[in-house]
């Protein structure tokens, strides 16, 4: 069975700063990763998926890699701002099944 | 595309009162999610569908039901609610990749 660890489970950071948030999974055979972004009382968005065959997917300031041998996921925010404010999730599928096992979450704070 | 929708946002419920969460989506994906969210613990799954008249259960599915009797819709019935029950509920769906969410429901067991 998967099993998602996120660390830290909160981050506070000045504005401008670059930051890398972690994730690390059990099984190594995985299918896919995704990354998710959750504002307070809200849904999740999803930010970037991963396939087991990529290393890395770009979207703007946002940076995910993956390694498999080594179980683990990063996602790299370039110049953070107030804005990037919010509770961050990875989710890996793994096994054949498409359902995506979810981490607890890095609660960041960016302060001006 | 409205994406995926749920009703109600908020509900408060008395112990050993039924209801039923609705959720739809208009993407045609065949993958449906239902998950409950307790403060910092995540997302647990509760059950889950492959497509119209399968579904399966997930990590914590007692005390629910589902069915899935459209591509559409995948509805969450609660049928004797506990404070145990307490929580966010999201649903979600997919193709074989990216999840998309809804907005949430909000239920409170008293």
């Amino acid at each position: 069975k998967q099993e998602v660890t996120q660390i830290p489970a909160a981050l506070s950071v000045p504005e401008g700063e670059n930051l890398v948030l972690n994730c690390s999974f059990t099984d190594s055979a995985i299918y896919n990763l995704q990354w998710f972004r959750q504002d307070p009382g809200k849904g999740l968005t999803s930010l970037l998926l991963i396939q087991s065959s990529q290393r890395e997917q770009t979207s703007g300031r946002l940076n995910a890699s993956l390694d498999k041998s080594s179980g683990r996921s990063t996602l790299y925010i370039a110049a953070s701002q107030p804005g990037d404010s919010a509770t961050y999730l990875c989710a890996g599928a793994s096994g054949g099944s498409y359902i995506p096992t979810f981490g607890r979450g890095t609660s960041l704070i960016v302060h001006p | 595309n409205a994406g995926v929708t749920q009703t109600p946002k908020f509900r408060i419920l008395k112990i050993g009162q039924s209801m039923t969460l609705q959720c739809t989506q208009d993407m045609n994906h065949n993958y449906m999610y239902w998950y409950r969210q307790d403060p910092g613990m995540g997302l647990k799954l509760i059950y889950y569908s492959v497509g119209a008249g399968i579904t399966d259960k997930g990590e914590v599915p007692n005390g629910y039901n589902v069915s899935r009797s459209t591509t559409e819709d995948f509805p969450l019935r609660l049928e004797l609610a506990a404070p145990s029950q307490t929580s966010v509920y999201f649903c979600a769906s997919s193709g074989q990749e990216t999840q998309y969410f809804g907005p949430g429901t909000r239920l409170l067991v008293l």
